[in-house]
């Protein structure tokens, strides 16, 4: 069981938007950055945003993020079949477990299909 | 570019330790003010947050792992290192190495990563 909820799938047609949410609480998102991994088979998750909503070197702008209150939300336009992948929200917990001075927390992961 | 690249046993027995190193090219794991930290996957899973390290001397664990795991830093190799003892069918993912994309900060996301290893626990 993740500390942070996202749908396990999500899917739709080329060109299209969609959206992944990310729900968690006021001691996790509520209180820290939210960043976002997008990752392929057999390969490393590769950072899509960071600090809730700011896109490193080379992604595209068709990835978008936002963050309110105890949520995260990922956006992305233009749909490719390309973007087929599992996409993990990640941030800090404060209070993970009860530890002193939490931890490193992610979602569970979402399978994005593009029909 | 900063390049990370795991190694270690892609094989342990159970109960046993186990351990990996992180060699850090292109960039000194000492000068600059990052979190570095290990994350595992088990196959056919989501990620899970092992622990991070500050400068050599901070470090921050999975409560649900704290007993049994230690991350270090070796300065004189610019490699990163985990180990777990005590280790179970439980322990069997792909271990990634990873630091954090912005520095003084342990919730900026990581980047980059290392690709990976896969370890088995098995008799």
């Amino acid at each position: 069981q993740s500390v942070l909820t996202q749908p396990p799938s999500v899917s739709a047609a080329p060109g299209q938007k969609v959206t992944i949410s990310c729900s968690g609480s006021s001691s996790n998102i509520g209180s820290n950055f939210v960043s976002w991994y997008q990752q392929f088979p057999g390969t490393a998750p590769k950072l899509l945003i960071y600090d809730n909503n700011k896109r490193p070197s080379g992604i595209p702008d068709r990835f978008s993020a936002s963050k309110s209150g105890t949520s995260a939300t990922l956006g992305i336009t233009g749909l490719q079949t390309g973007d087929e992948a599992d996409y993990y929200c990640g941030t800090w917990d404060n209070s993970l477990s009860g530890g002193v001075f939490g931890g490193g927390v992610f979602g569970g992961g979402t399978k994005l299909t593009v029909l | 570019q900063l390049q990370l690249q795991e190694s270690g046993p892609g094989l342990v027995r159970p109960s046993e330790t186990l351990s990996l190193t992180c060699t850090v090219s292109g960039g000194s794991i000492s000068s600059s003010s990052y979190y570095w930290g290990w994350i595992r996957q088990p196959p056919g899973k989501g990620l899970e947050w092992i622990g991070s390290i500050f400068y050599d001397a901070y470090t921050y664990y999975n409560p649900s792992l704290k007993s049994r795991v230690t991350i270090s830093v070796d300065t004189s190799k610019n490699q990163l290192s985990l180990k777990l003892t005590s280790v179970t069918a439980a322990d069997t993912a792909v271990y990634f190495c990873a630091r954090q994309s912005q520095p003084w900060t342990y919730s900026s996301g990581y980047y980059p990563w290392g690709q990976g290893t896969l370890v088995t626990v098995s008799s």
